[in-house]
Protein backbone atom coordinates (compact mmCIF):
# COMPACT_ATOMS: atom_id res chain seq x y z
CA UNK A 1 0.00 0.00 0.00
CA UNK A 2 1.42 3.36 -0.78
CA UNK A 3 1.34 6.60 1.60
CA UNK A 4 1.92 10.28 1.69
CA UNK A 5 2.73 12.25 4.83
CA UNK A 6 2.63 15.93 4.67
CA UNK A 7 4.61 17.48 7.55
CA UNK A 8 2.99 20.84 8.03
CA UNK A 9 -0.42 20.97 8.30
CA UNK A 10 0.26 25.34 7.16
CA UNK A 11 3.46 27.18 6.26
CA UNK A 12 3.49 30.92 7.42
CA UNK A 13 5.41 33.02 5.31
CA UNK A 14 6.24 36.70 4.65
CA UNK A 15 6.18 37.90 1.09
CA UNK A 16 9.28 37.22 -1.04
CA UNK A 17 10.83 34.97 1.17
CA UNK A 18 11.63 31.31 0.27
CA UNK A 19 9.01 28.51 1.22
CA UNK A 20 9.28 24.51 1.14
CA UNK A 21 6.83 22.53 2.13
CA UNK A 22 7.34 18.64 2.89
CA UNK A 23 6.31 15.74 1.33
CA UNK A 24 7.12 12.12 2.16
CA UNK A 25 5.82 8.91 0.50
CA UNK A 26 5.79 5.37 1.03
CA UNK A 27 5.78 2.79 -1.43
CA UNK A 28 6.91 -0.64 -1.77
CA UNK A 29 6.82 -0.05 -6.19
CA UNK A 30 8.53 3.04 -8.09
CA UNK A 31 6.09 5.98 -8.33
CA UNK A 32 5.13 8.58 -10.03
CA UNK A 33 4.95 11.78 -7.77
CA UNK A 34 2.79 14.73 -7.96
CA UNK A 35 2.17 18.06 -6.63
CA UNK A 36 -1.16 19.92 -6.84
CA UNK A 37 -2.53 23.24 -6.18
CA UNK A 38 -6.35 24.45 -4.74
CA UNK A 39 -7.02 28.04 -4.46
CA UNK A 40 -9.40 29.33 -2.34
CA UNK A 41 -13.14 27.78 -3.80
CA UNK A 42 -11.73 26.28 -6.49
CA UNK A 43 -10.39 22.60 -8.20
CA UNK A 44 -7.24 21.22 -7.64
CA UNK A 45 -5.07 22.52 -10.62
CA UNK A 46 -1.64 20.37 -11.57
CA UNK A 47 1.61 22.93 -10.43
CA UNK A 48 4.21 19.69 -11.25
CA UNK A 49 4.80 16.12 -12.02
CA UNK A 50 7.70 13.31 -11.81
CA UNK A 51 7.31 10.48 -14.03
CA UNK A 52 11.05 9.51 -14.73
CA UNK A 53 13.97 11.20 -16.03
CA UNK A 54 15.73 14.27 -14.18
CA UNK A 55 15.26 14.20 -10.46
CA UNK A 56 14.57 18.29 -10.51
CA UNK A 57 10.90 18.98 -12.10
CA UNK A 58 9.70 22.09 -12.58
CA UNK A 59 6.50 23.58 -12.66
CA UNK A 60 4.03 26.43 -12.86
CA UNK A 61 4.47 30.00 -11.17
CA UNK A 62 7.88 29.04 -10.36
CA UNK A 63 7.51 26.41 -8.44
CA UNK A 64 9.85 23.18 -8.49
CA UNK A 65 10.76 20.01 -6.71
CA UNK A 66 12.98 17.63 -5.75
CA UNK A 67 12.53 13.99 -6.48
CA UNK A 68 14.96 11.67 -3.75
CA UNK A 69 14.42 8.44 -3.87
CA UNK A 70 16.50 7.21 -1.19
CA UNK A 71 14.63 9.70 1.55
CA UNK A 72 11.53 9.22 -0.22
CA UNK A 73 10.65 12.61 -0.79
CA UNK A 74 9.54 15.02 -3.18
CA UNK A 75 9.81 18.47 -1.67
CA UNK A 76 7.66 21.77 -3.32
CA UNK A 77 10.34 25.02 -3.22
CA UNK A 78 9.82 28.58 -4.52
CA UNK A 79 12.95 30.99 -4.01
CA UNK A 80 10.35 33.75 -3.59
CA UNK A 81 6.91 33.51 -2.75
CA UNK A 82 3.82 36.32 -4.01
CA UNK A 83 0.64 37.65 -2.13
CA UNK A 84 -0.85 35.18 -4.82
CA UNK A 85 0.70 31.99 -3.56
CA UNK A 86 -1.44 31.87 -1.04
CA UNK A 87 -3.51 28.44 -0.96
CA UNK A 88 -3.32 24.91 -0.01
CA UNK A 89 -1.16 22.21 -1.93
CA UNK A 90 -1.14 18.59 -2.06
CA UNK A 91 0.87 15.95 -2.43
CA UNK A 92 0.22 12.78 -4.52
CA UNK A 93 1.75 9.19 -5.15
CA UNK A 94 0.66 6.93 -7.55
CA UNK A 95 2.27 3.72 -8.62
CA UNK A 96 2.62 2.55 -12.14
CA UNK A 97 0.46 0.00 -12.48
CA UNK A 98 -2.60 2.00 -10.91
CA UNK A 99 -4.62 4.97 -12.29
CA UNK A 100 -5.39 6.00 -8.60
CA UNK A 101 -3.47 9.11 -7.19
CA UNK A 102 -3.17 8.83 -3.10
CA UNK A 103 -3.01 12.30 -1.54
CA UNK A 104 -1.93 13.87 1.45
CA UNK A 105 -3.40 15.45 4.22
CA UNK A 106 -2.20 19.15 2.53
CA UNK A 107 -0.54 22.10 3.57
CA UNK A 108 -2.03 25.22 3.54
CA UNK A 109 0.68 27.92 2.74
CA UNK A 110 0.00 31.48 3.91
CA UNK A 111 2.10 34.52 2.49
CA UNK A 112 1.96 37.64 4.23
CA UNK A 113 2.94 41.11 3.17
CA UNK B 1 -12.85 22.72 -24.12
CA UNK B 2 -14.20 23.13 -20.89
CA UNK B 3 -12.47 19.90 -19.24
CA UNK B 4 -14.29 18.45 -16.15
CA UNK B 5 -17.51 20.00 -15.49
CA UNK B 6 -19.31 19.28 -12.43
CA UNK B 7 -23.06 20.64 -11.23
CA UNK B 8 -24.44 22.30 -9.06
CA UNK B 9 -21.78 24.21 -7.27
CA UNK B 10 -23.60 24.24 -3.71
CA UNK B 11 -26.88 22.36 -2.39
CA UNK B 12 -28.42 22.32 0.78
CA UNK B 13 -30.19 18.98 1.84
CA UNK B 14 -32.06 17.31 4.78
CA UNK B 15 -31.50 14.24 6.77
CA UNK B 16 -32.69 11.34 4.27
CA UNK B 17 -33.05 13.14 1.06
CA UNK B 18 -31.40 11.62 -1.93
CA UNK B 19 -29.42 13.96 -4.60
CA UNK B 20 -27.46 13.26 -7.69
CA UNK B 21 -24.08 15.13 -8.25
CA UNK B 22 -23.17 15.10 -11.91
CA UNK B 23 -19.97 15.31 -13.81
CA UNK B 24 -18.87 15.41 -17.24
CA UNK B 25 -15.54 15.56 -19.42
CA UNK B 26 -15.05 16.38 -22.66
CA UNK B 27 -10.82 15.39 -23.08
CA UNK B 28 -11.97 11.63 -24.28
CA UNK B 29 -10.53 10.12 -20.97
CA UNK B 30 -11.21 6.82 -19.92
CA UNK B 31 -10.73 7.23 -16.38
CA UNK B 32 -12.82 9.22 -14.15
CA UNK B 33 -12.77 9.65 -10.22
CA UNK B 34 -15.14 10.86 -7.30
CA UNK B 35 -13.77 12.50 -4.05
CA UNK B 36 -14.93 13.73 -1.04
CA UNK B 37 -12.86 16.87 0.17
CA UNK B 38 -12.95 17.71 4.45
CA UNK B 39 -10.96 19.73 6.45
CA UNK B 40 -7.33 17.62 7.57
CA UNK B 41 -8.37 14.78 5.56
CA UNK B 42 -7.02 15.91 2.27
CA UNK B 43 -8.99 13.99 -0.45
CA UNK B 44 -10.12 10.97 -0.60
CA UNK B 45 -11.72 8.52 -3.22
CA UNK B 46 -15.16 7.73 -2.71
CA UNK B 47 -15.76 5.48 -6.28
CA UNK B 48 -13.74 5.11 -9.85
CA UNK B 49 -14.25 4.17 -13.19
CA UNK B 50 -11.49 3.32 -15.30
CA UNK B 51 -13.80 2.98 -18.50
CA UNK B 52 -17.39 3.51 -19.47
CA UNK B 53 -19.10 0.51 -17.96
CA UNK B 54 -16.93 -0.07 -15.13
CA UNK B 55 -16.99 1.18 -11.74
CA UNK B 56 -15.17 0.32 -8.48
CA UNK B 57 -15.15 1.35 -4.74
CA UNK B 58 -12.42 3.77 -3.46
CA UNK B 59 -11.22 4.53 -0.15
CA UNK B 60 -14.70 5.41 1.27
CA UNK B 61 -17.78 4.43 -0.68
CA UNK B 62 -20.29 3.86 2.14
CA UNK B 63 -23.43 5.74 0.96
CA UNK B 64 -22.81 6.15 -2.52
CA UNK B 65 -23.48 4.86 -5.95
CA UNK B 66 -22.11 5.61 -9.03
CA UNK B 67 -23.27 5.81 -12.79
CA UNK B 68 -20.94 5.84 -15.32
CA UNK B 69 -23.55 6.84 -18.05
CA UNK B 70 -21.07 6.76 -20.75
CA UNK B 71 -17.40 7.88 -22.02
CA UNK B 72 -18.11 12.01 -20.87
CA UNK B 73 -20.73 11.43 -17.98
CA UNK B 74 -19.79 9.86 -14.42
CA UNK B 75 -22.65 10.63 -11.87
CA UNK B 76 -22.38 10.57 -7.72
CA UNK B 77 -25.52 9.90 -6.09
CA UNK B 78 -26.37 9.94 -2.18
CA UNK B 79 -29.61 8.11 -1.42
CA UNK B 80 -30.31 8.88 1.96
CA UNK B 81 -28.17 12.37 2.69
CA UNK B 82 -26.65 12.29 6.53
CA UNK B 83 -24.97 14.79 8.34
CA UNK B 84 -21.51 13.29 7.76
CA UNK B 85 -21.57 13.73 4.21
CA UNK B 86 -21.85 17.22 4.61
CA UNK B 87 -18.52 17.70 2.35
CA UNK B 88 -17.11 19.35 -0.73
CA UNK B 89 -16.95 16.74 -3.50
CA UNK B 90 -14.91 17.21 -6.88
CA UNK B 91 -14.88 15.23 -10.18
CA UNK B 92 -11.38 14.34 -11.75
CA UNK B 93 -10.31 12.47 -15.32
CA UNK B 94 -7.38 11.02 -16.53
CA UNK B 95 -6.07 9.27 -19.43
CA UNK B 96 -4.01 6.30 -18.19
CA UNK B 97 -3.33 4.96 -20.65
CA UNK B 98 -1.32 7.23 -22.13
CA UNK B 99 1.09 6.57 -19.30
CA UNK B 100 0.55 9.91 -17.94
CA UNK B 101 -1.81 9.58 -14.42
CA UNK B 102 -2.21 13.18 -14.24
CA UNK B 103 -5.74 13.96 -13.14
CA UNK B 104 -7.89 17.11 -14.19
CA UNK B 105 -10.47 18.24 -11.58
CA UNK B 106 -13.83 20.14 -11.68
CA UNK B 107 -14.49 23.06 -9.51
CA UNK B 108 -16.24 20.96 -7.07
CA UNK B 109 -19.84 20.97 -5.53
CA UNK B 110 -19.81 22.39 -1.70
CA UNK B 111 -22.77 20.37 -0.17
CA UNK B 112 -24.42 20.52 3.24
CA UNK B 113 -26.94 17.94 5.12
CA UNK B 114 -28.72 19.09 7.50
Amino acid sequence: AQSVTQLDSQVPVFEEAPVELRCNYSSSVSVYLFWYVQYPNQGLQLLLKYLSGSTLVKGINGFEAEFNKSQTSFHLRKPSVHISDTAEYFCAVSSYNTDKLIFGTGTRLQVFP
Amino acid sequence: NAGVTQTPKFQVLKTGQSMTLQCAQDMNHNSMYWYRQDPGMGLRLIYYSASEGTTDKGEVPNGYNVSRLNKREFSLRLESAAPSQTSVYFCASSDWSSGHNEQFFGPGTRLTVL
